[in-house]
């Protein structure tokens, strides 16, 4: 059983959708993490909040827009979404940056139509 | 930029063999992670590596970290089914966690 917790699970959305991921972890953690993995491929890192701050984006197109509206709760918004960003969508957390072990999610199956 | 390249890609191994799987990466740093990936499934940290010398074990896996030679193994005893899975190393180089290709492991009979 994992403690971060992602909705939905699967998602299907046209290209002109607004949709959202969530991701929530009580832990206690304070590092939250957005990954994107495609298949047979590892994952790519997409942004990184620490303490409620964006710390690290990793140049993603601004139809992903992450916010983080406290130290639980991660959201990932997405907006004109092209085909090729179907992918599995997982969120992890760490106790602080650097130096603990990513804990993850069971992700969300995203295919854009 | 920093690269992390794991070796062998696909490992194919019988029951009861032993094999290690092996890490590269191109910084200085001294925190590297061990991850499995199940089919269809999220990933496991399996272990925490976070100095030069540092050895951990866990059944039939035990990880290693040599700083020095940027390399991190893991090595597989008598590999058993259940062991099969995709394995990832990961570095940390501030703040930015970057993970190595993966090693689909399949342990045959």
């Amino acid at each position: 059983d994992t403690e971060v917790t992602q909705t939905p699970k699967h998602l299907v959305m046209g290209m002109t959708n607004k949709k959202s991921l969530k991701c929530e972890q009580h832990m206690g953690h304070r590092a939250m993490y957005w990954y994107k993995q495609k298949a047979k491929k590892p994952p790519e890192l997409m942004f990184v909040y620490s303490y409620e701050k964006l710390s690290i984006n990793e140049s993603v197109p601004s139809r992903f827009s992450p916010e983080c509206p406290n130290s639980s709760l991660l959201n990932l918004h997405l907006h004109a979404l092209q085909p090729e960003d179907s992918a599995l969508y997982l969120c992890a957390s760490s106790h602080r940056t650097g130096d603990s072990p990513l804990h993850f999610g069971n992700g969300t199956r995203l295919t854009v139509t | 930029e920093l690269k992390v390249e794991q070796n062998p890609l696909f490992l194919s191994m019988q029951e009861g063999k032993n094999y290690t799987i092996y890490c590269n990466y191109s910084t200085t740093s001294d925190r590297l992670y061990w991850y499995r990936q199940d089919p269809g499934k999220s990933l496991e940290s399996l272990f925490v590596l976070l100095s030069n010398g540092a050895v951990k074990q866990e059944g039939r896996l035990m990880a290693s970290l040599d700083t020095k030679a940027r390399l991190s193994t893991l090595h597989i005893t008598a590999a058993v089914h259940d062991l099969s899975a995709t394995y990832f190393c990961a570095v940390d180089n501030n703040n930015d966690m970057r993970f190595g290709a993966g090693t689909r492991l399949t342990v045959k009979p």
